[in-house]
């Protein structure tokens, strides 16, 4: 069972171009978040939605309760961009802790 | 950064031996948890805790158990490893139970079974 889906699997773009990775879930949500991973391991948080639109520099996110879905946005991109970007859910009323989508390899080429 | 480590970073064991993998804050979250990210799986929930002597499984609890006596430190256990526990390991911590806060993630533990 799959209750986190992401798209691309992989993505390999040049630098400037606007992104866009998209996160589709399949049950009831109380937070959903988007975590960034460099080569070498480290994760990041990058975002934390419930509702609504959150924007940090070239970043943003956004999330359709109604429709099940995120897309995480990066504008102008830049090599150093490039990481896998994990999309995570708390499922309402389950155990605790994230449920986690297999991740989106971004490549970002000069 | 949130004050999060992991320990070893790195471990190398025989199938049977007991290993004990640590993860310290000090950043007095309540919850922690313990994930695994192995290849075309991502990151899993073993197990996590909700306060000191307070803890549950995950979604890939078997072969794994959990302490956690104090609130900073929070240990994951491999009675007897396996093979298919070969895999990487993190710790994360958070203030907030309904995922409303973010989880701050340790390094990782790589480690692998032989």
């Amino acid at each position: 069972k799959n209750e986190v889906e992401q798209s691309p699997q992989n993505l390999t773009a040049q630098e400037g171009e606007f992104i866009t990775i998209n996160c589709s879930y399949s049950v009831g949500i109380s937070a959903l978040h988007w975590l960034q991973q460099h080569p070498g391991g480290g994760i990041v948080s990058l975002f934390m939605l419930s509702s609504g639109k959150k924007k940090h520099g070239r970043l943003i996110a956004t999330i359709n309760i109604q429709e099940k879905h995120s897309s995480l946005h990066i504008t102008a991109s830049h090599p150093r961009d490039s990481a896998v970007y994990i999309c995570a859910v708390r499922i309402r009323g389950g155990a605790d802790g994230l449920t986690f989508g297999k991740g989106t390899h971004l490549i970002i080429q000069p | 950064d949130a004050g999060i480590t992991q320990s070893p970073r790195h471990k190398v064991t025989e199938t049977g031996t007991p290993v004990t993998l640590r993860c310290h804050q000090t950043e007095n979250h309540r919850y922690m948890y313990w994930y695994r990210q192995d290849p075309g799986h991502g990151l899993r929930l073993i197990h996590y805790s909700y306060g000191v002597k307070d803890t549950d499984k995950g979604e890939v609890s078997d072969g794994y158990s959990v302490s956690r006596s104090k609130t900073e430190d929070f240990l994951l256990t491999l009675e007897s490893a396996t093979s298919s526990q070969t895999s990487v390991y993190f710790c994360a911590i958070s203030r907030d139970q309904e995922g409303y806060q973010p989880q701050h993630f340790g390094d990782g533990t790589r480690l692998s079974i032989l």
